[in-house]
């Protein structure tokens, strides 16, 4: 049973361009959470999904970025014309739907880098 | 709103010893969850240890175990015979046992060195 699958593990981009990052949940897992971690801090969370459904974005930017979690495939996070800003660890994790996000699976992270 | 404290930035230790990492945590909640990760140079976020607030005995994994002090809302994380593969940054983490509530609340991690 692979566990929380994310890739790219490490991406580049310039200024001005779309970065694009995919988590697979474990087998059997329905819930989504993204948290990003900046240079130097904890993580901190962003955005929680169900199943085609947005349960909450609070911890997003209101701009550019955006998530998404189909029906079929991975889940996505989105982050439009970055900046330097956004050079940060994006870690995924994931949840079954009986227990509550006491018990969350990690990703092992995307790095994005923004020259 | 809660928050979490680790207020050692780093930390080294010699191998076979031991050494206790602190975290300190605020809210009005009665009912929660805390959690010690850690996470090695791979960055993986690995799960070490829970506690359930409302449980008096302290977790223990192993090598690992917490001193969980919840009126001085103390959590703090003992390694014995620390093991050079103990070397990573540790993060203390929260979340409230409610009804729809899911954000972990991290604090800003402590490195630790383990020393050969």
């Amino acid at each position: 049973n692979a566990g929380v699958m994310q890739n790219p593990r490490h991406l580049v981009r310039r200024r001005g361009q779309e970065a694009r990052l995919r988590c697979s949940p474990m087998k059997g897992h329905s819930h989504v959470y993204w948290y990003r971690q900046l240079p130097e801090e904890g993580l901190k969370f962003m955005v929680y999904l169900q199943k085609e459904n947005i349960i909450d974005e609070s911890g997003m930017p209101k701009e550019r970025f955006s998530a998404e979690f189909p029906k079929e495939g991975p889940s996505i996070l989105r982050i439009q014309q970055v900046v330097r800003g956004d050079s940060a660890a994006y870690f995924c994790a994931s949840s079954p739907p009986w227990a509550g996000a006491n018990v969350l699976t990690f990703g092992a992270g995307s790095r994005l880098t923004v020259l | 709103a809660q928050t979490v404290t680790q207020s050692q930035p780093e930390m080294s230790v010699q191998e076979a010893e031991t050494v206790t990492l602190s975290c300190t945590y605020d809210t009005s909640e009665n009912n929660y969850y805390l959690f010690w990760y850690k996470q090695p140079p791979s960055r993986q976020m690995i799960l070490v240890i829970r506690q359930e607030a409302y449980k008096q005995q302290n977790a223990t994994e192993n090598r690992f175990s917490v001193n969980f002090q919840k009126a001085a809302k103390s959590f703090s994380l003992k390694i014995s015979d620390s093991q050079l593969g103990d070397t990573a940054m540790y993060f203390c983490a929260f979340i409230l046992l409610t009804s729809g509530t899911y954000k972990y609340i991290f604090g800003t991690g402590t490195r630790l060195k383990v020393l050969a």
